[in-house]
């Protein structure tokens, strides 16, 4: 079983809707990321979180500690923010590095 | 945008050859990231390094080795390579480790096919 899954794998929406992407992890974290990749293959970080909320423009991050969960909200969505994105964690007392989800990718259609 | 550079962005060669994959850094950063990413696995660490000459194994380090004789360059060699190591492979950066967590910083990957 994955240490980090995503749900959904793909997301297709319209223009202006919420957007919702889902991380649950079963290991001990000390920090979770978010990325985003686009299709010429560049990743960027978007979040790094290891409690409560962060919100950056269109984009807000939550982290549940106990439950293990977080999500990725994207307010007013647009076709620019197609993307992979990807959710990855830095395990607790672990190997450096980050185990990364396999991504939600998201088509914003106009 | 962080200073990462890879070399080469895109590689044919044949089984069996040596290749070595460089990644460059002007961001003076101690910690240095290798990962392959392949459809259905997502993103894997190889190897990482803490500092010059200081490596150490991933999740998937089997047929790579890594060097770090300076802090701008990390080098990822396959010795022989093998058709099941075409993949992309990117670079990180960060700036720290331990409960200081910092965010990692990618480059724009090498795309790497063994024939």
């Amino acid at each position: 079983k994955n240490e980090v899954e995503q749900s959904p794998q793909n997301l297709t929406a319209q223009e202006g809707e919420f957007i919702t992407i889902n991380c649950s992890y079963s290991v001990g974290i000390s920090a979770l990321h978010w990325l985003q990749q686009h299709p010429g293959g560049g990743i960027v970080s978007l979040f790094m979180l290891s409690s409560g909320k962060k919100k950056h423009g269109r984009l807000i991050a939550t982290i549940n500690i106990q439950e293990k969960h977080s999500s990725l909200h994207i307010t007013a969505s647009h076709p620019r923010d197609s993307a992979v994105y990807i959710c990855a964690v830095r395990k607790r007392g672990g190997a450096d590095g980050l185990t990364f989800g396999k991504g939600t990718h998201l088509i914003i259609q106009p | 945008d962080a200073g990462i550079t890879q070399s080469p962005r895109h590689k044919v060669t044949e089984t069996g050859t040596p290749v070595t994959l460089r990644c460059h850094q002007t961001e003076n950063h101690r910690y240095m990231y290798w990962y392959r990413q392949d459809p259905g696995h997502g993103l894997r660490l190889i190897h990482y390094s803490y500092g010059v000459k200081d490596t150490d194994k991933g999740e998937v380090s089997d047929g790579y080795s890594v060097s770090r004789s300076k802090t701008e360059d990390f080098l990822l060699t396959l010795e022989s390579a093998t058709s099941s190591q075409t993949s992309v492979y990117f670079c990180a950066i960060s700036a720290s480790l331990g409960d200081s967590n910092q965010p990692q910083h990618f480059g724009d990957g090498t795309r790497l096919s063994i024939l």
